[in-house]
């Protein structure tokens, strides 16, 4: 079947370098992608999306890159902080009749080193 | 603050027993969805509403159902719960009146971590 957000499930950085959380999709026709933020305790928490019809996008120290033609999404956090260590989720947007849901990868641990 | 309120945090109940799972959202959004989240295979779409006496399933809908009463509530029930349904559940809502723009943003609950024995 169709997958999304097939993650490394940990990730390791040292405190100020920058993360990049990669993700791989299978749906060609997918248009819409988002990632997600869990912190430990919590739910997960909206952090940026991206539209198909864009491959750049750009938030407050995080940029999401999105590339088609290989079906590859990745979250860049620059000058990474203790405070970003969670698990992040990229996610797809799903078209469903008159509705639509959200379908979540599986994961990728990040945990900062001091 | 946008605000989902889930019952539980913690649930511990034996094979067999019937359980419920509610969820309360105070955004007026129209969608509410039920996740479950397990190590290392994420977040699981179990049902999910787009309004209110509507449902529809998710990937994993299998020995669960969903009531959606009013458009704040939305309750999940395990009829006979099953060692297999040990997980974190997680609700969340969404709306579609954002112009377009962060229509995945959906607001989650913190989670209802239920036991099966």
């Amino acid at each position: 079947g169709e997958s999304v957000g097939l993650h490394l499930p940990t990730l390791s950085v040292q405190e100020g370098d920058n993360s990049i959380i990669n993700c791989a999709y299978s749906n060609s026709a997918s248009d819409y992608f988002i990632w997600y933020k869990q912190e430990s305790g919590k739910g997960p928490q909206f952090i940026i999306d991206i539209r198909s019809n864009m491959d750049k996008r750009q938030g407050q120290r995080v940029t999401v890159l999105l590339n088609k033609t290989v079906k590859h999404l990745s979250l860049q956090i620059a000058a990474t902080q203790p405070g970003d260590s969670a698990v992040y989720f990229c996610a797809e947007n799903r078209r469903y009749s008159s509705a639509s849901k959200i379908i979540f990868g599986s994961g990728t641990r990040l945990s900062i080193r001091p | 603050d946008v605000k989902v309120t889930q019952s539980s945090r913690y649930l511990v109940k034996r094979t067999g027993e019937k359980v419920f799972l509610e969820c309360v959202q105070d955004m007026d959004h129209e969608n509410m969805f039920w996740y479950r989240q397990d190590p290392g295979l994420g977040l699981r779409l179990i049902y999910f509403s787009y309004d209110v006496k509507m449902k529809e399933k998710g990937d994993i809908p299998e020995g669960y159902s969903v009531s959606r009463e009013k458009k704040e509530r939305f309750s999940l029930i395990l009829e006979s719960a099953s060692t297999n349904q040990t997980s974190m559940y997680l609700c969340a809502s969404s709306t579609l009146r954002t112009s377009g723009k962060k229509i995945g943003e959906l607001f989650f609950g913190e989670g209802s971590r239920l036991t099966v024995l």
